[in-house]
């Protein structure tokens, strides 16, 4: 079946615009994830939604960055007026239902902010 | 909080050599451990894991061994080849939230 895709894969933007990041869960699963990786360091998690609960927005570094996830499936990430400390890839992933299960990745978007 | 040590940070080894990555963890909620495989420009691909009923799971030339007193898990590669290059992370989950480990940069020499 088909994996978690995101979109777009690369996007160059100049600051101060605003973004938009779109992912694609594996259809079924509940749990879905938003990372941040800057060149050659670890994964830093952003945002979790599991289902019609809250979300988790513990790891959104600042107010610029906010997330929906629209009936279950699809989630848009947002990063308003960014700056160039926001170039990075990011990466959704998504599980059958979160805790503790297997978390699938996508290709990741990779953001260059000029 | 819960932190994950992974080392080394870098590893090289000759084709055809044994490679081991090691992870310890802190919070013995943690019941699953996946280890990732990065290769440049991709997503992370999971590549093995294992739940805290079993010591050691295996998978052709993949390994992954945990000890749970101890808090540690390994990731064994064994006859590398060079497509096994890649950034490997290893992973906690105390909760829903993955705990990754800051990774490995395997290099493997033809």
């Amino acid at each position: 079946g088909a994996g978690v895709s995101q979109s777009p894969s690369n996007k160059v933007t100049e600051k101060g615009k605003d973004v938009e990041l779109r992912c694609d869960p594996i259809s079924g699963h509940t749990a879905l994830y938003w990372y941040r990786q800057s060149l050659g360091q670890g994964l830093e998690f952003l945002i979790y939604f599991q289902g019609n609960s809250a979300p988790d927005k513990s790891g959104l570094p600042s107010d610029r960055f906010s997330a929906e996830r629209t009936g279950g499936s699809v989630s848009t990430l947002t990063i308003q007026r960014t700056q160039q400390e926001d170039s990075a890839v990011y990466l959704c992933a998504s599980s059958s239902r979160g805790k503790q299960e297997t978390q699938y990745f996508g290709p990741g978007t990779r953001l260059l902010v000029l | 909080g819960e932190n994950v040590e992974q080392h080394p940070s870098t590893l090289s080894v000759q084709e055809g050599d044994s490679a081991v990555i090691k992870c310890t963890y802190s919070d013995s909620a943690s019941n699953y451990f996946p280890w990732y495989k990065q290769e440049l420009g991709k997503g992370p691909q999971l590549i093995i894991d294992i739940r805290s009923n079993v010591g050691e799971k295996k998978d052709q030339r993949i390994a992954v061994t945990l000890n749970k007193t101890a808090k540690h898990f390994s990731l064994h590669i064994t006859e590398t080849q060079p497509e096994d290059s890649a950034v490997y992370f290893c992973a906690a989950t105390p909760t829903y939230k993955y705990i990754f480990g800051t990774g490995t940069r395997l290099k493997v020499l033809a």
